[in-house]
């Protein structure tokens, strides 16, 4: 079964400092990666997706992810975070089994301090 | 592209009252998924639909929960006889076929007191 798992459920840095969310997979065949932001009753906004092209996405807001099968990971990074980013962050995989439903993992909060 | 829309933003209900809850998807994406988020989770699924074909429900979904698109365009879920625990935020999101990315709308929040 596939699974994600977030190992950080808060983190906190400051504004202007880089930014990295971790995120490790589980899955038995090549998965579909996405991030997603949740601002605080919202719904979910995609950042950036994985599907087995580029191991290096580019999202959006500056984000982005590198897919790496040798570690299972897929993190998130930006180089310099703004207050604007605080929110909460999912990583998510796709069920390949048909359905495309999404597992998601129990998301990290992101703080950024002044 | 208007985007997913859902229908309450909140509800608050009493134990023991039936609430529906409506999403109008994208309107070319033929994929329609519910989804229940409770308070510091990440959203899991209950619900697929392929057009008005129900394909998939998760064992989350119990005997009172129902869901229906009935035209293949906008969902209904409806929750029968509610309880404390199904207080959260019920997430709408449809695709297209073919397409793995889905969008989500800005969910129903539910509180059962």
């Amino acid at each position: 079964a596939q699974s994600v798992t977030q190992l950080d459920s808060h983190v906190s840095v400051s504004e202007g400092t880089p930014v990295l969310l971790r995120c490790n997979y589980s899955s038995s065949v090549p998965p579909y990666l996405f991030w997603y932001v949740q601002y605080p009753n919202q719904g979910l906004q995609l950042l950036l997706k994985y599907t087995s092209a580029a191991t290096l996405v580019k999202g959006i807001n500056g984000f982005e992810a590198e897919f790496k099968k040798s570690e299972t990971s897929f993190h998130l990074t930006k180089p310099s975070a703004h207050m604007s980013d605080a929110a909460e962050y999912f990583c998510a995989v796709s069920d390949l089994s048909g359905t495309y439903k999404y597992i998601f993992g129990t998301g990290t909060r992101l703080k950024v301090l002044a | 592209d208007t985007g997913v829309s859902q229908d309450p933003r909140h509800k608050i209900t009493k134990r023991g009252q039936n609430v529906t809850f409506r999403c109008d998807p994208i309107s070319e994406h033929n994929r329609l998924y519910w989804y229940r988020q409770t308070l510091g989770q990440g959203p899991e699924f209950l619900t697929y639909f392929q057009n008005e074909a129900q394909l998939e429900k998760s064992r989350l979904l119990s005997d009172r929960f129902s869901a229906e698109r009935p035209k293949g365009s906008f969902s209904t879920l409806e929750i029968q006889r509610t309880e404390q625990g199904d207080s959260a935020m019920y997430l709408c999101a449809s695709s297209k076929q073919g397409n793995t990315e889905a969008f989500f709308g800005q969910g129903t929040r539910l509180t059962v007191v």
